[in-house]
């Protein structure tokens, strides 16, 4: 059984460009949430995604933008990147009667 | 936003002690959990709470839901040397999807 899975695993962009990053949940899970862990920091949350829709969102600029898609998995945009978007980006997996399930985390990098 | 204070930072332990480290909150949380997380990976989870009170175990780990819910502890029995990494409390408020993340106990074990 597959857990969650994310690409890619490191990405290098430069300031202003585009990014997109990929998850698919653990199989039986519907619910999919973006964290963003900066180094030495427990992750902070972007946003959720339930039924195609964004449920909820933290205290993330615009830039940051998602999508999910009917087989539940999900992607996170984000625009005019900032060195300060350097992070590892999280997704988690969930469903009513389970809790959040992490993938590996894409390494993201902006120079 | 709301702030989980965990505690320890980080600790350096013997193998075979024991350890405690612990989460709190000026907000009444409804659930928490508790993560392991190692470099280069994203948090597993290793015990989730719902109700106050509540204590449970996973192998050496024990978990307990404050009474006043917003707490919560996590102890490891007998420390072994893969018990090594950083754990990380996670509370989520009622009628909220999201979760808020403490900023994590580095923990060291020395064989």
């Amino acid at each position: 059984d597959a857990g969650v899975t994310q690409s890619p695993t490191h990405l290098i962009k430069t300031r202003g460009q585009q990014v997109t990053l990929r998850c698919s949940p653990k199989s039986g899970h519907d619910t999919v949430s973006w964290y963003q862990q900066a180094l030495g920091q427990g992750p902070q949350f972007i946003f959720q995604y339930y039924e195609e829709e964004e449920r909820q969102r933290g205290n993330f600029p615009d830039r940051f933008s998602g999508h999910q898609f009917p087989n539940y998995s999900s992607e996170l945009n984000v625009n005019a990147l900032l060195l300060g978007d350097s992070a590892l980006y999280l997704c988690a997996s969930s469903n009513t009667n389970s809790p959040l399930h992490f993938g590996n985390g894409t390494r993201l990098t902006v120079t | 936003g709301q702030q989980l204070n965990q505690s320890p930072q980080s600790m350096f332990i013997q193998e075979g002690e024991d350890v405690s480290m612990n989460c709190t909150s000026s907000s009444i949380f409804n659930t928490w959990l508790w993560y392991k997380q190692d470099p280069g990976e994203g948090p597993v989870l290793l015990i989730a709470l719902y109700k106050a009170g509540e204590l449970t175990s996973n192998g050496r780990l024990t978990a307990q839901f404050g009474i006043t819910r917003k707490d919560s502890f996590l102890n490891i029995s007998a420390s072994i040397p893969s018990d090594v990494g950083i754990y990380f409390c996670a509370g989520q408020l009622a009628n909220f999807n999201k979760f808020y993340f403490g900023s994590g106990t580095k923990l060291n074990v020395k064989p």
